[in-house]
């Protein structure tokens, strides 16, 4: 059974450029949260859709969006990038058949330079 | 609002040595509670999930108990091995919000 797959691994951005994150979750999940993992905040919650609706979203500025497909396969956009959006950026699945808690992703770093 | 709070931030141990990690969080009204374990630079990987009606999981070295009441969980690694070492992150979740991280505690475990 495959994992969560998240796209591209790493990144590198120039300040002012718009980013696109991709997340796969696991066959059957239907729900896909975003994180970012800094050094100094630690894991902060993004967003969370479910069956391509937002659930919940959390205290990030507008220049952070996502979406959920049909599929599930989710996507995170960063526009306007700044110097502190360095980050690993986080992908969690969901829900399926049973419980089994939440699936992470391999994360893709982004630097913005 | 849910808070969560990992001791100790940072844990160097000798190779062998049994040892607990501690997580305690605010709201006892909890769906259920997960460790993860994360090494530097890659992503979470899922070690025991622990549901509200649980009070402990076991894997391998890796034994997790859940006491709601008093809302605190800790996670319990047996004979350490260097391999161990990694950062450990308890996860709580209340149902239809989002998981809530604790900041982690750094293991080291030398040889």
């Amino acid at each position: 059974k495959a994992g969560v797959t998240q796209t591209p691994r790493y990144l590198i951005k120039t300040r002012g450029q718009q980013v696109t994150l991709s997340c796969s979750p696991i066959s059957g999940h239907r729900s896909v949260s975003w994180y970012q993992q800094t050094p100094g905040q630690g894991l902060q919650f993004l967003f969370e859709y479910f069956s391509e609706t937002q659930r919940n979203k959390g205290n990030f500025p507008g220049r952070f969006s996502g979406r959920q497909f049909s599929n599930s396969r989710s996507e995170m956009n960063v526009s306007t990038l700044e110097l502190g959006d360095s980050a690993l950026y986080l992908c969690a699945s969901s829900g399926g058949t049973g419980y089994n808690g939440y699936t992470f992703g391999s994360g893709t770093r982004l630097t913005v330079v | 609002k849910q808070e969560v709070t990992q001791i100790p931030a940072a844990l160097s141990v000798p190779e062998g040595e049994n040892l607990v990690l501690n997580c305690s969080f605010t709201d006892s009204a909890i769906y259920n509670l997960q460790w993860f374990r994360q090494d530097p630079g890659k992503g979470l990987t899922s070690l025991l999930l622990i549901q509200s009606s649980q009070r402990e999981q076991t894997s391998g070295r890796l034994n997790a108990s859940l006491d709601k009441s008093s809302g605190r969980s800790t996670l319990y690694i047996a004979a350490s091995q260097p391999g161990d070492s990694a950062t450990y992150l308890c996860a709580v979740d209340s149902g239809n919000t989002p998981l809530v991280f604790g900041k982690g505690t750094r293991l080291s475990v030398i040889a």
